[in-house]
């Protein structure tokens, strides 16, 4: 069946570090590919996303290139602030029709910026 | 609306007892979905609603958990005769249907964290 396996953490940076989450999957068809951020005491909110092989996801400095060939969308930032400390979790969702379907998560990685 | 609302935020169980937890979605959102999150983990799917009805239960663990959306808007996801191992953060999440096929995203409000003791 379809999953995710997501680099475990914690991950802890100073600040201005290069940060790599590594993120991959299995799956039948052609899902499209997240990444979430839980930040402390908030709910999940979507922080990029790539609906097909090679589509580029970025936002708030952070990108993600779906891999199709290397079953990857490995999450990175140049340069991590203390801000960017959280919980990040890489999710696949089907692609059917005009539905996403559930959502299946990774297990999530902390991670944890020190000034 | 502002955002996906559950409630209660917590909620405490005794062993036995039976809960209700509520979902808001966000207005006009078509799609619902709740997850169940443990400790330490990813959220898990549990149930899918599209209006009013539920196209996908596969991930309601056992016969004790029921959701419902009977108007196509607000849910409720029950669980009856709470056990320990239900012990988890529930999620509910909305999203607007795409109309081109492509993924939609999905909005997730902030949890009930459930503990039964």
């Amino acid at each position: 069946g379809n999953s995710v396996t997501q680099m475990e953490g914690p991950v802890t940076l100073s600040e201005e570090a290069f940060l790599t989450i590594n993120c991959t999957y299995t799956a039948t068809g052609y899902p499209s590919l997240f990444w979430y951020v839980q930040y402390p005491g908030e709910g999940l909110q979507l922080l990029l996303k790539a609906t097909k092989a090679d589509d580029k996801g970025s936002n708030k400095g952070f990108e993600a290139t779906y891999r199709k060939e290397t079953t990857s969308f490995h999450l990175e930032k140049g340069s991590v602030q203390v801000s960017d400390s959280a919980v990040y979790f890489c999710a696949l969702g089907k692609n059917y029709g005009g539905s996403q379907g559930n959502l299946i998560f990774g297990k999530g990685t902390k991670l944890s910026v020190k000034p | 609306g502002a955002g996906v609302s559950q409630s209660p935020r917590y909620k405490v169980a005794k062993r036995g007892q039976d809960v209700a937890l509520r979902c808001d979605p966000i207005s006009g959102h078509v799609s619902l979905f709740w997850y169940q999150q443990a400790l330490g983990q990813g959220p898990e799917f549990l149930t899918y609603f599209q209006n009013e009805a539920q196209l996908d239960k596969s991930g309601l663990p056992s016969d004790r958990f029921f959701a419902e959306r009977p108007e196509g808007s607000v849910s409720t996801l029950k669980i009856q005769r709470t056990q320990q191992e239900d012990s988890a953060v529930y999620l509910c999440a909305s999203s607007l249907e795409g109309t081109s096929g492509g993924a939609g995203e999905q909005y997730f409000g902030p949890g009930t964290r459930l503990t039964v003791t």
